[in-house]
């Protein structure tokens, strides 16, 4: 099972670029990697999944060098709203898409 | 509209009282999990059912069960609740494979007493 290592904390300012790095050496073969957003005494949101190279969508972008050992979550023009928890999971493909959390990212954005 | 539907939002029981927490989908996915989450600390996983099969994490405490009557529903049984075992228990589904988008309910947060 591939354990998944991302900085504890982060500080950000409104407007700026965040990129948040995780570190996931054992990834296997099959293995995709998810992100997800978390607001306190809420459930987790997905925000993307990808495999390899670059994945964009409206909220965010995620890049996968080649070796897939880490991965990096790029939130374009932060707002104080994305003030939160970023976990990075690896989904186990087979064990039936079993999602585990590593411990996550806190986000802090400022005015 | 809720896909992911958790009752109740919140729930007081008794120490060693049995308590059940239930969960709901209008998705229709495959996968149904049960998280545990405790203040300041990610979700943790208690087991997941595959379809009907049923996926224990290894340090899951034999005082949490789970059933699957249905694919709608699912739900977490805590035997003989603890002062230890309160805190926000999630439900989510997924598609399973290769789709890793889950979607989670809104909790229920345990308190015992």
């Amino acid at each position: 099972l591939a354990k998944t290592t991302q900085p504890i904390s982060m500080d950000s300012y409104e407007g700026q670029e965040v990129n948040i790095t995780c570190s996931h050496n054992n990834i296997a073969t099959n293995d995709y990697i998810t992100w997800y957003q978390q607001f306190p005494s809420q459930g987790p949101r997905f925000i993307i999944q990808g495999y390899k190279t670059k994945v964009t969508n409206e909220v965010a972008s995620l890049f996968i060098p080649a070796d897939r050992k880490s991965s990096t979550l790029s939130l374009p023009r932060v707002s104080l709203s994305d003030t939160a928890v970023y976990y990075c999971l690896v989904a186990v493909s087979n064990q039936g898409g079993k999602l585990i959390f590593g411990q996550g990212t806190e986000l802090s954005v400022k005015p | 509209d809720a896909m992911v539907i958790q009752n109740p939002r919140y729930q007081v029981t008794q120490f060693g009282k049995p308590v059940t927490l239930s969960c709901s989908q209008t998705l229709n996915h495959n996968v149904m999990y049960w998280y545990q989450q405790k203040s300041s600390q990610a979700p943790k996983l208690l087991f997941h059912y595959y379809d009907k099969d049923f996926n224990n994490e290894a340090d899951t405490p034999d005082n949490f069960q789970s059933r699957r009557p249905n694919t709608s529903f699912c739900f977490l049984d805590i035997r003989s609740p603890g002062l230890g075992d309160a805190a926000m228990y999630l439900c989510a589904t997924s598609k399973g494979g290769m789709d890793t988008e889950a979607f989670f309910g809104q909790g229920t947060r345990l308190t015992v007493v």
